[in-house]
């Protein structure tokens, strides 16, 4: 079975671009989560959906960052614009019951 | 207060010896948790999850839950050199399964051969 799919797998780019970081959810999953780790701040969930509906968006940063689910097989994190404090691996996660799986993550550099 | 502690480590150990990783939370309410396992530069794998008071055992791994303590801890018997890798403990805040999964920082563990 297909797992969490995420796109890039690297990004980088200068500070003040906008980044667009894709998902694809495991078929099946009704939740879908976005997290992001850095060193200093470990894993913060940044956001969750739940049957395509954001449920909690108390972990994003500021207005910099959205997030939209528009179908179960699809997701996206946008950061617009893009601060070098904003490098980090950003991993996208989905459940069907408890369990929350991971995608391999997207490594993002802002220059 | 952090709703999810861990010890940073690294917990070192030899060998062949058990290594216990423990975990604390913050919500009564949460029902649900789980034990990921990172490798570096890798995503969290999940290994172990446990939803009732007392021991859970999967090979050579238990989980151990004490609600009333507010008490998580993995237990790995036989540690291997493969087994050194970052301990994530999660605690869904939450009681249904669309809850928040939190993480604490993780533990360091180091299996020296």
């Amino acid at each position: 079975d297909a797992g969490v799919i995420q796109s890039p797998r690297h990004e980088v780019t200068e500070m003040g671009q906008e980044v667009t970081l894709r998902c694809k959810p495991i078929s099946g999953h009704n939740s879908l989560f976005w997290y992001r780790q850095t060193m200093m701040r470990g894993l913060e969930l940044l956001i969750y959906f739940n049957n395509n509906v954001p449920i909690d968006d108390s972990g994003m940063p500021e207005d910099r960052f959205s997030a939209k689910m528009p179908n179960a097989s699809f997701s996206t994190l946008k950061i617009q614009p893009s601060e070098p404090r904003d490098s980090a691996v950003y991993f996208c996660a989905s459940s069907g019951n408890r369990e929350v799986h991971f995608g391999d993550g997207t490594r993002l550099s802002i220059l | 207060q952090k709703e999810v502690e861990q010890n940073s480590g690294p917990l070192s150990v030899p060998e062949g010896a058990i290594a216990s990783l423990n975990c604390t939370y913050s919500d009564r309410g949460s029902q649900s948790f789980f034990w990921y396992r990172q490798y570096s530069g890798k995503s969290p794998e999940l290994i172990m999850f446990i939803y009732s008071n007392g021991d859970k055992e999967d090979g050579r791994f238990t989980a151990q839950l004490n609600k009333a303590s507010q008490y998580v801890s993995l237990l790995i018997r036989d540690s291997q050199p493969s087994d050194s890798a970052t301990y994530l403990c999660a605690v869904n805040f939450g009681s249904s399964n669309t809850g928040k999964l939190i993480f604490g920082q993780g533990t360091t563990l180091q299996v020296k051969p």
